[in-house]
């Protein structure tokens, strides 16, 4: 199944880099995933696509601070520069036929 | 630049049925594929099924298969949920989202992802 696998939460102070990680099972390396944000009391944001070779392609307006890579079953979001709007859950998302799935999301705390 | 606007609040009754609304703008309804996706009070995105406006086609996910019908009507650019014998478990805010896919064989193969999200819709089941 294509189902991600986050971590619960994560924190970096303010100005600082954080790498998320989006994981699926050892059979789906190589897969194309999304990351989506989602600030207190909004819907989500679509941030950006990654690539299974790890490329990234982001979504119009996303700062440069934002980048996304993978390695065999894992994708990353890093956010560098960490700013004060960048607390909040961060969501994978990946798709198959007839299907999609979302992570369990990562609450970010910007300290 | 793509909009999704949903219908407004909703409180149901246990063992109602509740129908959401979702009206696009900007892009090409007819070719894109739109996505229900709930939350719960504290809790992650759920998908609940995609729909193919161009075809009137949607999938389900197994959870909702027996409860959920998605249907869109191209000439208002908008798409409908609704959700029948609603329990307290189905409050949520529900969102519908647009992406990208194609329909082979009755099963939608998705393009990518979710790239516009709506503001959402929150359905409260209460007595």
């Amino acid at each position: 199944q294509l189902v991600p696998t986050q971590s619960p939460s994560a924190s970096a102070s303010l100005g600082a880099s954080v790498k998320l990680t989006c994981t699926l099972n050892t059979g789906h390396s190589n897969y194309a995933i999304a990351w989506h944000q989602q600030q207190p009391g909004k819907g989500p944001r679509f941030l950006m696509k990654v690539n299974g070779d790890g490329s990234h392609t982001k979504a119009d307006g996303i700062p440069d601070r934002f980048s996304g890579s993978s390695s065999g079953a894992e994708s990353y979001l890093t956010i560098s520069s960490l700013q004060a709007e960048d607390e909040a859950d961060y969501y994978c998302q990946t798709w198959g036929t007839a299907i999609q799935f979302f992570g369990g999301g990562t609450k970010l705390t910007v300290l | 630049q793509v909009q999704l606007v949903q219908s407004g609040p909703e409180v149901k009754k246990p063992g109602s049925s509740v129908k959401v609304s979702c009206q696009a703008s900007g892009g090409t309804f007819s070719s894109s594929v739109i996505s229900w996706v709930r939350q719960a009070p504290g809790q992650g995105l759920e998908w609940m099924g995609t729909i193919i406006p161009l075809y009137g086609t949607a999938n389900y996910a197994q959870k909702f298969q027996d409860r959920v019908t998605m249907t869109a009507d191209k000439s208002t650019s908008t798409a409908y949920m609704e959700l029948t014998a609603l329990t307290s478990e189905d409050t949520a805010m529900y969102f519908c989202a647009r992406g990208r896919g194609r329909m082979v064989q009755g099963f939608i193969i998705f393009e990518g992802p979710t790239d516009y999200w709506s503001q959402g819709t929150l359905v409260t089941v209460s007595s």
